[in-house]
């Protein structure tokens, strides 16, 4: 069945760091894939997303682009602060039914410090 | 408010009890989803609803769990005769149409002792 695959936590970084947080999926067919964010004590949000290969999704200078050919979607941002440290799912949604069933990853904690 | 709101946030029950899980997705919006995050784990699907019918409930471990939505606005997760491994964070999500964005409320974290 569909997966997904992303790096282990946690992940610690200085401010100004440049983070990447690798993903990797299986699916048959073509998902859409998305990166959420959980803030402590907050809910899931959808960081950004892509629908189709070679789609980059951007937000709050965090960037993923849909790889078919290694099936990955890595996260990246050029300079952390420490207000991202957060948990970070990788997830895809095959669309199959028509309607936006989510498979996660595991999700990956990510600590700035100053 | 404007957001997905899911009451309670907390529940401790016994092994063995009903328990009842409450989500109000955001008003107008017809597709609602239930998740269940274990811990350290990212979530899983449980069950997809289109208006007021079930429209995928293949993610529903077993006959112990039930879910309705009878309005087709707040929906219900029902727990039947909970076990310790039922104890996790269960999240609802609702969107505008099928295949539109999902928006998460912030869980009811379930303990069962």
């Amino acid at each position: 069945g569909d997966s997904v695959t992303q790096m282990e936590g946690p992940v610690t970084l200085s401010e100004e760091a440049f983070l990447t947080i690798n993903c990797t999926y299986t699916a048959t067919g073509y998902p859409s894939l998305f990166w959420y964010v959980q803030y402590p004590g907050e809910g899931l949000q959808l960081l950004l997303k892509a629908t189709k290969a070679d789609d980059k999704g951007s937000n709050k200078g965090f960037e993923a682009t849909y790889r078919k050919e290694t099936t990955s979607f890595h996260l990246e941002k050029g300079s952390v602060q420490v207000s991202d440290s957060a948990v970070y799912f990788c997830a895809l949604s095959p669309l199959s039914g028509g309607y936006n069933k989510l498979i996660f990853g595991a999700g990956t904690r990510l600590a700035v410090h100053p | 408010g404007a957001g997905v709101s899911q009451t309670p946030s907390n529940k401790v029950t016994e092994k063995g009890k009903y328990v009842e899980l409450r989500c109000d997705p955001i008003s107008g919006h017809t597709a609602l989803y239930w998740y269940r995050q274990s811990l350290g784990q990212g979530p899983e699907f449980l069950i997809y609803f289109q208006g007021t019918g079930a429209a995928d409930d293949s993610g529903l471990p077993n006959d112990r769990f039930f879910a309705v939505r009878p309005e087709g606005s707040v929906s219900t997760l029902k727990i039947q005769r909970t076990e310790r491994g039922d104890s996790a964070v269960y999240l609802c999500a609702s969107s505008l149409e099928a295949n539109s964005e999902a928006f998460f409320g912030q869980g009811t974290r379930l303990t069962v002792v």
